[in-house]
């Protein structure tokens, strides 16, 4: 089955400084998508980024950006420049879910020091 | 787009009352609609699965009697917390599938949430 590990529980960065949360995977399956979601304390779950497995070159949006090594079967989740609203739950997910749904890890809390 | 609208926001209720969710999709039909739960400080979890016009899939150890899922029509889908107990107090989010696969990611899209309180 579809496994989603972040080893991270919480992490400190410090303002304008650059942030890298981890995530494996494990899966079995040929095609499968990775996601991470930022979820503030209001509860919402704030979608940042996508990559697929076929996807030749790292997904990158905004200041985020996937360091995606597949024979690693890693998926690391890189914020540049953090900013004191990054602070917040981030969880990575992938597809795979026996029902279509997506698998999430346990998630790491992230605080931004002023 | 693919905005699925989730209330309410946050319920507080008594125990053995009846709490209804509802998760609506605005601009486009949900075929699917997941239904997860968390608890604090911990990740989300799937709780049942609900398919226009057919019956809920729900997970091991969901009570199926306790957590009744509606999915009438394409662009809502409802659970109801019955006979709610302290120990359902949580966070419900739904989440809607766009259809088979992802698509840049809006594969996807989740409602904001409740907060459900049993007193």
């Amino acid at each position: 089955a579809q496994k989603i590990t972040q080893t991270q529980p919480g992490m400190f960065v410090q303002e304008k400084e650059a942030v890298t949360l981890d995530c494996t995977y494990d899966t079995s399956d040929p095609s499968y998508g990775l996601f991470w979601y930022k979820q503030p304390s209001s509860g919402e779950m704030i979608f940042l980024i996508y990559q697929g497995s076929y996807d030749q070159q790292n997904a990158t949006e905004g200041r985020y950006s996937l360091n995606f090594q597949k024979a690693r079967k890693s998926a690391n989740l890189v914020i540049s420049a953090s900013q004191l609203g990054d602070s917040a739950m981030y969880f990575c997910a992938s597809t795979g879910g026996s029902q279509g749904n997506l698998i999430f890890g346990k998630g790491t809390k992230l605080s931004v020091k002023p | 787009g693919a905005v699925v609208s989730q209330h309410p926001s946050w319920v507080i209720c008594k125990s053995g009352t009846s709490v209804k969710i509802e998760c609506r999709s605005l601009d486009f039909q949900a075929t699917t609609m997941f239904w997860y739960r968390q608890f604090p400080k911990q990740s989300l979890m799937l709780m049942a699965t609900s398919n226009e016009g057919s019956k809920a899939t729900y997970e091991q150890g969901v009570e199926k009697d306790k957590f009744l899922i509606n999915h009438a029509s394409l662009t809502l889908s409802t659970l109801t917390v019955t006979s709610a107990h302290p120990e359902d107090s949580s966070f419900y989010i739904c989440s809607a599938s766009l259809g088979r696969g992802p698509l840049r990611g809006y594969g996807y899209t989740f409602g904001s949430g409740t907060r459900l309180t049993v007193v």
